[in-house]
């Protein structure tokens, strides 16, 4: 089954600091790699999304950060703030119409 | 504004209950999708459906069934509801065309099964 690692499960960072969620895959076919953003009580939506012809998309205070030799990509959330606490979900897609989603990591940003 | 609703918020059902869970999206979609969110497992593909009357098999179709009468509508089966079943179920759509692009998901059910 093709698989997509997340990590940390969970994370508590404070106001201000620099979140840092890491995603690895093993399927090279991958070309698609978003990320989810969900709120409690809401469905996840579409944070910021990269193919695999760059290494780094920004939107915002959110940068992925891609490495393809590696099959490794992390989400980076600038001077984070306690609006941002939500559960993020990282994904991968390829020709095909599914995407395979990582576990979750529960953000939790303190004051 | 891209629109995904699903049926209801909550739902409490007993085992072996028929239980239905629909999904409409109003943005002209073909494809549509069913998951299930577990803590610590993630979402999980049930069943996703690329046009009207087509469905394939997701990762977890054991248990469930799916109708797509209709292009807006996509429904969720649990022909024999059992407590294992008892879980947060989210739909989604997607544009078609382009490689796995965005999917647009609606706001959950939380089904419990007693």
């Amino acid at each position: 089954q093709q698989q997509v690692k997340q990590s940390p499960q969970s994370l508590i960072v404070q106001k201000g600091g620099i979140s840092i969620i890491n995603c690895a895959y093993e399927n090279t076919a991958f070309d698609y790699f978003p990320w989810y953003q969900q709120f409690p009580g809401k469905g996840p939506a579409l944070l910021i999304a990269i193919r695999p012809d760059v290494s780094e998309k920004k939107e915002g205070r959110f940068t992925i950060s891609f490495n393809k030799s590696a099959k490794q990509f992390s989400l980076h959330i600038m001077d984070s703030q306690p609006g941002d606490s939500a559960t993020y979900f990282c994904a991968a897609g390829s020709g095909s119409y599914q995407l395979t989603f990582g576990k979750g990591t529960k953000l939790s940003v303190i004051p | 504004d891209v629109k995904v609703t699903q049926s209801s918020r909550y739902l409490v059902k007993r085992t072996g209950e028929k239980v239905f869970l629909e999904c409409v999206q109003d943005m002209d979609h073909e494809n549509m999708f069913w998951y299930r969110q577990d803590p610590g497992l993630g979402l999980r593909l049930i069943y996703f459906s690329y046009d009207v009357k087509m469905k394939e098999k997701g990762d977890i179709p054991e248990g469930y069934s799916v109708s797509r009468e209709k292009k807006e509508r996509f429904s969720l089966i649990l022909e024999s509801a059992s407590t294992n079943q008892t879980s947060m179920y989210l739909c989604a759509s997607r544009a078609p065309g382009g490689r796995s692009d965005t999917q647009y998901f609606g706001p959950g059910t939380r089904l419990t099964v007693l």
